[in-house]
């Protein structure tokens, strides 16, 4: 059974960089049929999907967050990262880590169970 | 950048009753690329359906989905307490995209 797992500093001041990495446990990541995804929900808001890495490194971020996000990968350590540059209040959101599906279909079906980060002085 | 749109917003229904949640793209999707979630208080989304039909591993078959191009749909047949939550709907095109939301709740 998959199991992924964030973790990080739940606050970060305002122009600072968000640090945020997932262990992933019970899979390689590795292993090649799936990609590795950062999605985020401002509190009782909607999903925003931020990005997505492949084990071999290959990126696709979402258009509105591009220029402040970089996501990596370590495979000797089963993890990914997320890093968020500039953050404002409106970052504030539970920030999750999934699994990705893709090709042939595109979905997520294991998720961490979520950690909330307050950008906040 | 495709835009979904969930329909109602808010469906207030009793258990035991059919569901018919509604997912409008702003432009044509294809069918393998879209997905539902649930997603109760406090939890992460779990995957309910991706290429708009198909159900993923352990979803009861209450849940089904269809729909093509623009329009889709989640229905869930007969409500059980354990149904009542907020769905998303899911695409991938040029980009990737959630719809807001509709949440089931108890009547």
């Amino acid at each position: 059974q998959v199991q992924l797992q964030e973790s990080g500093p739940g606050l970060v001041k305002p122009s600072q960089t968000l640090s945020l990495t997932c262990t992933v446990s019970g899979g390689s990541i590795s292993s090649g049929d799936y990609y590795w995804s950062w999605i985020r929900q401002p509190p009782g808001k909607g999903l925003e999907w931020i990005g997505y890495i492949y084990y071999s490194g290959s990126t696709y971020y979402n258009p509105s967050l591009k220029s402040r996000v970089t996501i990596s990968v370590d495979t000797s350590k089963n993890q990914f990262s997320l890093k968020l540059s500039s953050v404002t209040a409106a970052d504030t959101a539970v920030y999750y880590c999934a699994r990705a599906r893709w090709p042939p279909f595109n979905y997520f079906d294991y998720w961490g169970q979520g950690t909330l980060v307050t950008v906040s002085s | 950048e495709i835009v979904l749109t969930q329909s109602p917003g808010t469906l207030s229904l009793s258990p035991g009753e059919r569901a018919t949640l509604s997912c409008r793209a702003s432009q044509s999707v294809s069918s393998s690329y879209l997905a539902w979630y649930q997603q109760k208080p406090g939890q992460a989304p779990r995957l309910l359906i991706y290429g708009a039909s198909s159900r993923a591993t352990g979803i009861p078959d209450r849940f089904s989905g269809s729909g093509s191009g623009t329009d889709f749909t989640l229905t869930i047949s007969r409500l059980e307490p354990e149904d009542f939550a907020v769905y998303y709907c899911q695409q991938y095109g040029s980009s990737l995209t959630f719809g807001p939301g509709t949440k089931v709740d108890i009547k």
